[in-house]
């Protein structure tokens, strides 16, 4: 059964790097992995995505092991608008969500 | 872009009647989703259409539920009858093999509170 596994919860301080972990042990070779978070009351929005190779983006960085089992989603500088649920997914996964991280910037 | 757009906003119904809720994908975009997010469940996909056609039903709760895509600009979610457990915040996605294999883009919700 295809999913990803994400800590509950996470806090960083504002200012500091924010990395939030996912594993995707069951992704297939083909397959990308997709970051998106959720402000409160809002619906889900797109930050990132990769296939093996790291990426970049203005609004963040994506990590790939090199086996693609993890992968880890980098703010550089978080901000206190960064708090937020932070969900990664993949194609195997049939567009279902898991709980994701709740990340919490603290001041 | 005018993104996704939902209707309405926000929902206020008596257990029992029937509720209709309305999305406009973004032009262009051949996927089609309908979730539903309760704090007890987090986010549930229901049902997903591509090209108007319905592909993956099997997160619709039960037969209360339906939803259509008659064309590709608007799709619908009801619920007859509905009932207090189908308090929550419902979304529609929209998505396009153009913009990136996998990348959705969501409105901004229905608050649906049945009584």
């Amino acid at each position: 059964d295809a999913k990803t596994t994400q800590p509950t919860s996470m806090d960083c301080a504002e200012g500091r790097a924010a990395n939030l972990p996912c594993n995707h042990s069951t992704i297939s070779g083909n397959e990308y992995v997709y970051w998106y978070r959720q402000i409160h009351s809002q619906g889900p929005q797109y930050i990132i995505h990769g296939l093996k190779n790291n990426e970049t983006n203005e609004m963040a960085s994506l990590i790939i092991t090199e086996d693609r089992k993890s992968s880890t989603l980098i703010l550089p500088h978080a901000t206190l608008r960064d708090t937020a649920v932070y969900y990664c997914i993949h194609y195997g996964q049939n567009f279902v969500f898991g709980p994701g991280t709740r990340l919490s910037v603290l001041p | 872009d005018a993104g996704v757009i939902q209707s309405p906003r926000h929902e206020v119904t008596e257990m029992g009647q029937e509720v209709t809720l309305r999305c406009k994908p973004i032009s262009g975009h051949d996927y089609l989703f309908w979730y539903r997010q309760t704090m007890m469940r987090g986010l549930e996909l229901l049902i997903y259409f591509n090209n108007n056609v319905p592909i993956d039903d099997s997160g619709m709760p039960e037969d209360r539920f339906s939803a259509k895509m008659p064309n590709a600009s608007f799709s619908t979610l009801k619920i007859q009858p509905s009932e207090p457990r189908d308090s929550a915040v419902y979304f529609c996605a929209s998505r396009s093999l153009g913009t990136g294999f996998g990348k959705l883009f969501f409105g901004s919700g229905t608050q649906l509170s049945v009584l």
